[in-house]
């Protein structure tokens, strides 16, 4: 069946804009979560979504990351104002139960550049 | 929250040598301990994991083991190939199991 999908897989944006990124999880995956990693590092994580419970946002750096998952499915992160640091590759990742009881499938990423 | 630390962070072995990479927890009540695989570019890939209920679990040359007693996981990787090249994370979940905390990475290179 279909992995997990994320567009654009490249955006290139000047400082100071915003961007929006898309994550599509496997169907059927109650739990949706969203990382960063910059080049040559591990997987910091940003948000994590549960079916209907309010989401954990204790990994977004600034008030400048927000994310939303319409319908329990789809998710976007949003970044604001951009700013260089921002540049990295965005990963999303899905699971079919809580991930102290399954495994996360990831996505393959976006690769943001802020110039 | 959960602490995970991962070592070493770089694995240089050669071709048929085993490698092992070893990671600590912090909490006592994690039940999942996963390891994936990111070649270079690549997605992370999850190749094993383990959950507290057993001590070992092998799968072709790959393997983990886990001592609770310790809060320490291993990955173990037998006759390494040059395909085996990659950054291998380690991750736990905290006790409630709401989302994994992945260790720092261990970039591991097979030389031929």
């Amino acid at each position: 069946g279909a992995g997990v999908s994320q567009s654009p897989s490249n955006k290139v944006t000047e400082k100071g804009k915003d961007v929006e990124l898309r994550c599509d999880p496997i169907s059927g995956h109650t739990a949706l979560y969203w990382y960063r990693q910059s080049l040559g590092q591990g997987l910091e994580f940003l948000i994590y979504f549960q079916g209907n419970s309010a989401p954990d946002k204790s990994g977004l750096p600034s008030d400048r990351f927000s994310a939303e998952r319409t319908g329990g499915s789809v998710s976007t992160l949003t970044i604001q104002r951009t700013q260089q640091e921002d540049s990295a590759v965005y990963l999303c990742a899905s699971s079919l139960v809580l991930a102290g009881d399954g495994t996360q499938y990831f996505g393959p990423g976006t690769r943001l550049t802020v110039l | 929250g959960e602490n995970v630390e991962q070592h070493p962070s770089t694995l240089s072995v050669q071709e048929g040598d085993s490698a092992v990479i070893k990671c600590t927890y912090s909490d006592s009540a994690s039940n999942y301990f996963p390891w994936y695989k990111q070649e270079l570019g690549k997605r992370p890939q999850l190749i094993i994991d383990i959950r507290s209920n057993v001590g070992e679990k092998k799968d072709q040359r790959i393997a983990v083991t886990l001592n609770k007693t310790a809060k320490h996981f291993s990955l173990h990787i037998t006759e390494t190939q040059p395909e085996d090249s990659a950054v291998y994370f380690c991750a736990a979940p905290k006790a409630a199991g709401n989302k994994l905390t992945f260790g720092g990475g261990t970039r591991v290179l097979v030389k031929p």
